[in-house]
């Protein structure tokens, strides 16, 4: 079973509110992966990382920033939230060394 | 043309059928292939991946990968109730690139 972490699990805030996504894994994996999913919809990267002070941009990056100080934390700030960010939020790591990428079970964003 | 193609479904069968689900993906220098299943408001969870041209077999599940036909297909044998979900294709280029995921097929395993 992966131990990788999400909190809050679920969050509604108003428009215009700066939040930041927690994700945590500590199974020392170096690559980390931000998705967004809309229910019953394809999962779309946002950003990833391939180690510490890595990050990378995804198809859906242009409204959210990410860093990696650590490895174990990869956390996901929205500036200015809007309503058409309302969606669930999945983090998910590897390691080099296999295949296997485990998600987190997700934080379910609602922006009124 | 997306890189992964799924039909979106759903897809019906009888308790104790086989679940055929089909993946089809666009570049041909992919090397990895994934088959994640996903239940309604949870996280995707893996079943099995597969490197090689050929079958492998996992409990109920096998998976089959054809390369010269960029086809990529899910079995599961004795389908249960507890197997309806969506399941998701996905794809690695190689190497470090992240993985390209399918829109998934949704699965009803009707009692």
């Amino acid at each position: 079973e992966a131990d990788i972490y999400q909190t809050p699990r679920y969050l509604v805030i108003g428009t215009g509110k700066k939040i930041t996504l927690e994700c945590s894994q500590t199974m020392g994996h170096d690559k980390m992966y931000w998705y967004q999913q809309d229910p019953g919809m394809e999962l779309h990267l946002i950003h990833y990382s391939y180690g510490v002070n890595s990050t990378e941009k995804g198809d859906l990056s242009s409204e959210s920033t990410v860093s990696r100080i650590r490895t174990e934390h990869f956390p996901l700030t929205l500036e200015s939230a809007r309503p058409s960010h309302t969606s669930q939020y999945l983090c998910a790591s590897k390691t080099g060394l296999a295949d296997t990428q485990y998600f987190g079970p997700g934080t379910r964003l609602t922006v009124l | 043309q997306k890189e992964v193609e799924q039909n979106s479904g759903p897809l019906s069968v009888p308790e104790g059928a086989i679940a055929s689900l089909n993946c089809t993906y666009s570049d041909r220098g992919s090397q990895s292939f994934f088959w994640y299943r996903q239940y309604s408001g949870k996280s995707p969870e893996l079943i099995m991946f597969i490197y090689s041209n050929g079958d492998k077999e996992d409990g109920r599940f096998t998976a089959q990968l054809n390369k010269a036909s960029q086809y990529v297909s899910l079995l599961i044998r004795d389908s249960q109730p507890s197997d309806s979900a969506t399941y998701l294709c996905a794809v690695r280029l190689g190497g470090n690139t992240p993985l390209v995921f399918g829109k998934g097929t949704r699965l009803s395993v009707i009692a």
